[in-house]
């Protein structure tokens, strides 16, 4: 069956501008993640949604980061006033449950100039 | 600080030989471990987990061994095999938790 997928696989923007990101997760998965991963690092924990709620978001590092899951399948994530420092891949990854391995997306390349 | 760390950037073995990829981590609620293949440009693949209830898991060419006392996991790839070559990320997750705390990665390079 199909995968995570996630738009768009590419992103400039300048500093200040609005972006969003969008992940599909695989069918039937509740639970829905986003990592950040910067260059030479492992990913980093963003948020986590189980259904439509954000269950955990902690790992935000700001509040101009946000997200949505809306009908607890599609999210989006929003980074307002973005900085060069935000300039990362942002991963998608889903499962099951919260017991079961995660399988990520391709991610998103965020260029911040 | 970094609960998860794999030490060696980098390992070069030789097609046909075992690769050894190592990774610790310090905190002691974490009991789900997990390993990671990942490509260039393509989001990481599960590759193997163990639970903390285990010692070893082996999948095929792929076998990781825990040491809970030393904080230790490895992951042992044989026959590594050229399509092994790769970056191997070690994940680790509390059981009341979700989030996946990933190490730094190492670079697998299996020459032919």
């Amino acid at each position: 069956g199909a995968g995570v997928s996630q738009t768009p696989s590419n992103k400039v923007t300048e500093k200040g501008k609005y972006v969003e990101l969008r992940c599909d997760p695989i069918s039937g998965h509740t639970a829905l993640y986003w990592y950040r991963q910067s260059l030479g690092q492992g990913p980093e924990f963003l948020i986590y949604f189980q259904g439509t709620g954000a269950a955990d978001d902690s790992g935000l590092p700001n509040d101009r980061f946000f997200a949505v899951r809306p009908e607890g399948s599609v999210s989006t994530l929003k980074i307002q006033r973005t900085e060069r420092g935000d300039s990362a891949v942002y991963l998608c990854a889903s499962s099951p449950s919260i017991v079961h391995e995660q399988y990520f997306g391709p991610g998103t390349r965020l260029t911040v100039t | 600080d970094q609960q998860v760390k794999q030490n060696s950037p980098s390992l070069s073995v030789q097609e046909g030989r075992i690769s050894i990829l190592n990774c610790d981590y310090t905190n002691s609620m974490f009991d789900y471990f997990l390993w990671y293949k990942k490509y260039p440009a393509e989001g990481p693949t599960f590759l193997i987990s163990i639970s903390s209830i285990k010692d070893k898991n082996e999948d095929g060419r792929f076998t990781v061994f825990l040491n809970k006392s030393a904080k230790h996991l490895s992951l042992h790839i044989v026959p590594s095999q050229p399509g092994d070559s790769a970056v191997y990320f070690c994940a680790a997750k509390e059981t009341s938790g979700s989030r996946l705390t990933f190490g730094e990665g190492t670079q697998l390079t299996v020459n032919p």
